[in-house]
């Protein structure tokens, strides 16, 4: 049990797109979700958290407007890269929660996303 | 500013013996504790959690927590090459809240 899934794994885009990174909980709802980057050789950086059907709260220093996240179901939740640079190329990975699981998190395989 | 703390490592045990893993964090008001584990280029995997004061045992690991210390620990017993990986430690508040996680110790386990 537990699985969350992401979709694509690897992405690859020109600067200027925008890129969508799905995240889906498998088999069971997630009432939280929350999403992370981690450049090489570098721990995890949070940059969001979200709660399905409301607003996602940002982590100092991660721009909202650049970094787009809707949680529209207990299942999905999505990460839209907007106006995507050199420097956005990192690997996104999301995790989720929920009322059963309560404290544990259960993470996606991640997608690696490179800007060229 | 919650902090997690643990040695970065490397560290470096013979394939059979015990490895010892150790975390420190500083919100006393931390409740919920975790070691995940985390190969090269893939995502962290949940290993062991551990909310109460004490040892928990899963397996060949054994987690072990002491508040009052705010300190936490990961035990991993005849370790295994397929062992080696960074190893990582998040603390919460609560439910559903945000993990807070440390830079993590890469661990390799040589045969």
């Amino acid at each position: 049990g537990a699985v969350v899934s992401q979709h694509p794994s690897r992405v690859i885009c020109k600067s200027g797109t925008s890129v969508k990174i799905e995240c889906r909980s498998l088999d069971f709802q997630a009432t939280t979700m929350f999403w992370y980057r981690q450049f090489p050789k570098q721990s995890l950086m949070l940059m969001a958290t979200s709660n399905e059907g409301s607003k996602a709260t940002y982590e100092q220093g991660v721009e909202k407007d650049k970094f787009l996240i809707n949680h529209a179901s207990l299942t999905l939740s999505t990460l839209t890269v907007t106006s995507a640079h050199p420097e956005d190329s990192s690997f996104y990975i999301c995790s989720a929660s929920s009322r059963t699981s309560g404290d544990e998190q259960y993470f996606g395989p991640g997608t690696r996303l490179t800007v060229t | 500013q919650k902090e997690v703390e643990q040695n970065s490592g490397p560290l470096s045990v013979p394939e059979g013996a015990i490895a010892s893993l150790n975390c420190t964090y500083s919100d006393r008001g931390s409740q919920s504790f975790f070691w995940y584990r985390q190969y090269s280029g893939k995502s962290p995997e949940l290993i062991m959690s551990i909310y109460s004061n004490g040892d928990k045992e899963d397996g060949r690991f054994t987690a072990q927590l002491n508040k009052a210390s705010q300190y936490v620990s990961l035990l991993i017993r005849d370790s295994q090459p397929s062992d080696s990986a960074t190893y990582l430690c998040a603390v919460s508040p609560g439910s559903n809240y945000k993990l807070t996680f440390g830079k993590g110790t890469l661990l390799t386990v040589n045969p």
